[in-house]
C-alpha cells in the first residue's frame, strides 16, 4: 500500500509558465515532507522541504504548499525553465513522531519544461 | 569531488550470483542510507547505520540481503544469490547526522544492477 502517491507520472509545461506537481499521501502520522529533484544518471537532489505546522514555504522559484485535510502536497515552479526538466519525487517521514525517520517516497513525476 | 560517490556505476550479472555495491559517503558524515528504486517506483528504504548504533535493518527485503560500514565510513551492500527482480538502480546517501529534519541526505549517483 503506497503511504505517498505521485499520481501523475509526467508533466509537460511551456517555458515560463507555472509546473505545479502534485502529491498525496495517507499516513496522517507524516510531519514532514520534501521534494527531490532527479536528473538522469545522478541522485536525487533536496530541493525544498515543509513543516507538517506551516502550510507554505517558498524558496526562489520554487513553492511548496502543504493541505493537512486533505493530505495533499504540492510543488510550484515559477517560472519553468528548460533546466527544471527532471524527475522530481515527494517524500515524507515522521521525524518528530518518535518514529524510525525513514523516507517514504513517492515513484515521482517527470517534468518536461519545452523551449 | 566531496560528494557521495558509488561504484560500480552498472553491474550486469547472472541470476544466482553474488554482487557487492560499494558506497562512499560524504566524508565526516555519520550517517549513510541505501535505498533501492525498482523500475517505475519509487525510493525503497533498505538499510541506515548511524556511528557506531545497530543498523536500521528493517527495508532490507530478504536475508539475501545485508550491508556493513566499516570504520565508519564506507559501505558494502551485498546480494547474495540474485534473483531478476532484484535488478534495480541501488542508491546510497548520506547525512551530517542522523535522521532528523535538520540532516539533509545528500544521495550518490546510484548503481544500476541487472540481473540477468
Amino acid at each position: 500500500d503506497q503511504q505517498v502517491k505521485q499520481n501523475s507520472p509526467s508533466l509537460s509545461v511551456q517555458e515560463g509558465r507555472i509546473s505545479i506537481l502534485n502529491c498525496d499521501y495517507t499516513n496522517s502520522m507524516f510531519d514532514y515532507f520534501l521534494w527531490y529533484k532527479k536528473y538522469p544518471a545522478e541522485g536525487p537532489t533536496f530541493l525544498i522541504s515543509i513543516s507538517s505546522i506551516k502550510d507554505k514555504n517558498e524558496d526562489g522559484r520554487f513553492t511548496v504548499f502543504l493541505n493537512k485535510s486533505a493530505k495533499h502536497l504540492s510543488l510550484h515552479i515559477v517560472p519553468s525553465q528548460p533546466g527544471d526538466s527532471a524527475v522530481y519525487f515527494c517524500a515524507a517521514s515522521a521525524f518528530g513522531r518518535g518514529s524510525q525517520g525513514n523516507l517514504i517516497f513517492g515513484k515521482g513525476t517527470k517534468l518536461s519544461v519545452k523551449p | 569531488g566531496a560528494g557521495v560517490s558509488q561504484s560500480p556505476s552498472n553491474k550486469v550479472t547472472e541470476k544466482g550470483k553474488d554482487v557487492e555495491l560499494r558506497c562512499d559517503p560524504i566524508s565526516g558524515h555519520t550517517a549513510l542510507y541505501w535505498y533501492r528504486q525498482s523500475l517505475g517506483q519509487g525510493l525503497e528504504f533498505l538499510i541506515y547505520f548511524q556511528g557506531n548504533s545497530a543498523p536500521d535493518k528493517s527495508g532490507l527485503p530478504s536475508d539475501r540481503f545485508s550491508a556493513e560500514r566499516t570504520g565508519g565510513s564506507v559501505s558494502t551492500l551485498t546480494i547474495q544469490r540474485t534473483q531478476q527482480e532484484d535488478s534495480a538502480v541501488y542508491l546510497c546517501a548520506s547525512s551530517l547526522a542522523g535522521r532528523s529534519s535538520y540532516n539533509e541526505q545528500f544521495f550518490g549517483p546510484g548503481t544500476r544492477l541487472t540481473v540477468l
